[in-house]
């Protein structure tokens, strides 16, 4: 059964500076790798989709790196804004289509003026 | 992009009240959406999924006789909650996407409260 760990849990930085969450899933046989962030009480909006064939995706101050004989992902963001605090949740996509979603712990991060 | 609409967006009623929640995809066809669980300040949990024009796949664990799933149309997924109880109180969320290479989107949820 795959499992899904995110670290740190919780994250506090000051706005401005750079920073990296990681994401580990124990099987390595994935269709694709999505990174979500989550508001509270909101729905979860995506980030960034990685294939397995591919090793990083960008968008924007946003990067996303896969290595998945590792079983590792991490999400950058660069000149973090207090508009980004909120959490962030990876999820591994299945093989066979890669629709249905193992979800990490999540990250909650607090960017501070 | 593509666009996901849950609602309600919140419910509060008795216990024993069965509460139905719709997910709908705006301008895509789904023939397998997902619905998904969260207690507070944890992470998704999937419950099942839904496949147009037959039954529900449920996760291990999930009472199918509960979490009643309908997927009627390309377009439309439902989850009735029957005879809720407090321990049913949660944020329940539903996903579509268009398969492949194409990301999952979510809707913004339903937040269900059990008195």
């Amino acid at each position: 059964k795959q499992e899904v760990t995110q670290i740190p849990a919780a994250l506090s930085v000051p706005e401005g500076e750079n920073l990296v969450l990681n994401c580990s899933f124990t099987d390595s046989a994935i269709y694709n790798l999505q990174w979500f962030r989550q508001d509270p009480g909101k729905g979860l909006t995506s980030l960034l989709l990685i294939q397995s064939s591919q090793r990083e995706q960008t968008s924007g101050r946003l990067n996303a790196s896969l290595d998945k004989s590792s079983g590792r992902s991490t999400l950058y963001i660069a000149a973090s804004q207090p508009g980004d605090s909120a959490t962030y949740l990876c999820a591994v996509g299945e093989t066979g289509g890669g629709n249905k979603l193992t979800f990490g712990t999540g990250t909650q991060l607090k960017v501070e003026l | 992009g593509a666009v996901v609409s849950q609602h309600p967006s919140r419910v509060i009623c008795k216990s024993g009240t069965s509460v139905k929640i719709e997910c709908r995809s705006l301008d895509f066809q789904a023939t397998t959406m997902f619905w998904y669980r969260q207690f507070p300040k944890q992470s998704l949990m999937l419950m099942a999924t839904s496949n147009e024009g037959s039954k529900a796949t449920y996760e291990q664990g999930v009472e199918k006789d509960k979490f009643l799933i309908n997927h009627a149309s390309l377009t439309l997924s439902t989850l009735t909650v029957t005879s809720a109880h407090p321990e049913d109180s949660s944020f329940y969320i539903c996903s579509g996407g268009q398969g492949g290479n194409q990301p999952q989107h979510f809707g913004d949820g339903t937040r269900l409260s059990i008195l």
